[in-house]
């Protein structure tokens, strides 16, 4: 079984709609990250927590925000989506107390905003 | 802005051949640099890794070089295979960022058969 996990794993929406995706991790991990990947441009972060009190901005955090529900669930939520939000989007985890700065992905959900 | 700088875009290799890929940063309070690989449909997954008290570390076929004066690292696959086919990925993050990565823009090695 997988212990990052995303859903939706694919979505279609329209511009201006309001778009929730989901991370669930059984790793037991504290922190939990939001990336978006684009072609040549890596992987960027959005946001990230290091505990479910924790929220904090990244790289690119304009349009997007976020919520960590409990230790095991982060979600991502587009307000208002546009296109330019057309993008592979990652949830990662990794743990304070692993003695490793290892994050473990997600599959991945592919957004496409028309 | 981008931190990491990672060349080449994509890399075509002959299997048995060796891939380089390599990056270059500038932010000199980064002290960990992973590399990670991905596959068609899979997220990233963590290859191999190197802090700055070493110039190399060797996980099989996979070695990364660190050149902390010249604020360069790379990644050497020997003896390429197919199965090697992926994205890689070089990230860097500082103490104080905690686990925050920084990546690099990415390379698509093919290897041929």
């Amino acid at each position: 079984d997988a212990d990052v996990t995303q859903t939706p794993r694919n979505r279609i929406t329209k511009t201006g709609k309001r778009i929730m995706l989901e991370c669930s991790q059984t790793k037991g991990h504290d922190r939990m990250y939001w990336y978006r990947q684009d072609p040549g441009l890596g992987l960027q972060l959005i946001y990230y927590s290091f505990d479910v009190k924790d929220i904090n901005k990244g790289e690119i955090s304009d349009g997007y925000s976020v919520s960590r529900q409990a230790q095991a669930k982060f979600s991502l939520s587009l307000e208002s989506a546009i296109p330019n939000q057309t993008a592979l989007y990652f949830c990662a985890t990794s743990s304070l107390g692993a003695g490793s700065d290892e994050q473990f992905f997600g599959p991945g959900t592919r957004l496409t905003v028309l | 802005q981008q931190q990491v700088k990672q060349s080449p875009q994509s890399l075509i290799v002959q299997k048995g051949g060796i891939s380089i890929i390599n990056c270059a940063y500038e932010n000199t309070a980064f002290d960990y640099f992973p590399w990670y690989q991905q596959f068609p449909g899979k997220g990233p997954a963590l290859l191999i890794a190197i802090r700055p008290d070493v110039s190399e570390k060797k996980e099989g076929r996979f070695t990364i070089s660190f050149n902390k004066s010249a604020k360069q690292f790379s990644l050497h696959i020997m003896d390429s295979q197919p199965g090697d086919s992926a994205t890689y990925f070089c990230a860097a993050s500082t103490e104080t960022s905690g686990s925050r990565l920084t990546f690099g823009e990415g390379t698509q090695l093919t290897v041929n058969p």
